[in-house]
């Protein structure tokens, strides 16, 4: 059993088109984190969220804690959006659980 | 620039033979972590510091160690290697609300 589900594994999208990852997870936490993985390997931090929502370009990241749900959006998406995105869960303040990752790719 | 760096960023070994991949930081972080990452399970915790000559184990520290005897270098060592080590670890950073990864080192054990 993992305790942080993504949804879905694989996702191929138009360019332009308007893109939505799930995470689900089943720890008690006080926030999630997102995390995108470039095609070359390298993992940069996307947003931390507590609740509510959270804009940063054309990305935008709900939370909702009592359903223990959050979801990833990436409006007009394009072909540079093509990574792995991972949440990640933060539990005892200090250990993480990580969704296995959702792969997108965008084509033009 | 914020940087976590990672040596070496590529190494293949044999069964056995001792080896440490090194992690530094320059951003005074107090929270360091090892992780690794293999296909279908993604990554996975090993340890943790949340300071100096502070240490956890995170899920899977089987087979690793790791100190932290000063805040910016986070070494983990590999005593005696195993082929089911072979993978893809990532040393980070946390404070506040972002996450500061290494670039990887990708390990290959024979």
């Amino acid at each position: 059993k993992n305790e942080v589900e993504q949804s879905p594994q694989n996702l191929t999208a138009q360019e332009g088109e308007f893109i939505t990852i799930n995470c689900s997870y089943s720890v008690g936490i006080s926030a999630l984190h997102w995390l995108q993985q470039h095609p070359g390997g390298g993992i940069v931090s996307l947003f931390m969220l507590s609740s509510g929502k959270k804009k940063h370009g054309r990305l935008i990241a709900t939370i909702n804690i009592q359903e223990k749900h959050s979801s990833l959006h990436i409006t007009a998406s394009h072909p540079r959006d093509s990574a792995v995105y991972i949440c990640a869960a933060p539990y005892t303040g200090n250990q993480f659980y990580f969704g296995t990752g959702t792969s997108l790719t965008v084509i033009p | 620039e914020a940087q976590v760096t990672q040596n070496p960023r590529y190494l293949i070994t044999v069964t056995g033979k001792k080896l440490t991949v090194t992690c530094s930081q320059n951003m005074n972080h107090e929270y360091m972590s090892w992780y690794r990452q293999d296909p279908g399970l993604g990554l996975r915790q090993i340890y943790y510091s949340m300071n100096v000559e502070v240490t956890d184990k995170g899920d899977v520290p089987e087979g690793y160690k790791v100190s932290r005897k000063e805040k910016r270098n986070f070494p983990l060592i590999l005593e005696s290697p195993s082929p089911n080590q072979t993978s893809l670890y990532f040393c980070a950073t946390w404070e506040g609300a972002e996450q500061y990864f290494g670039p990887g080192t990708r390990l290959t054990v024979t």
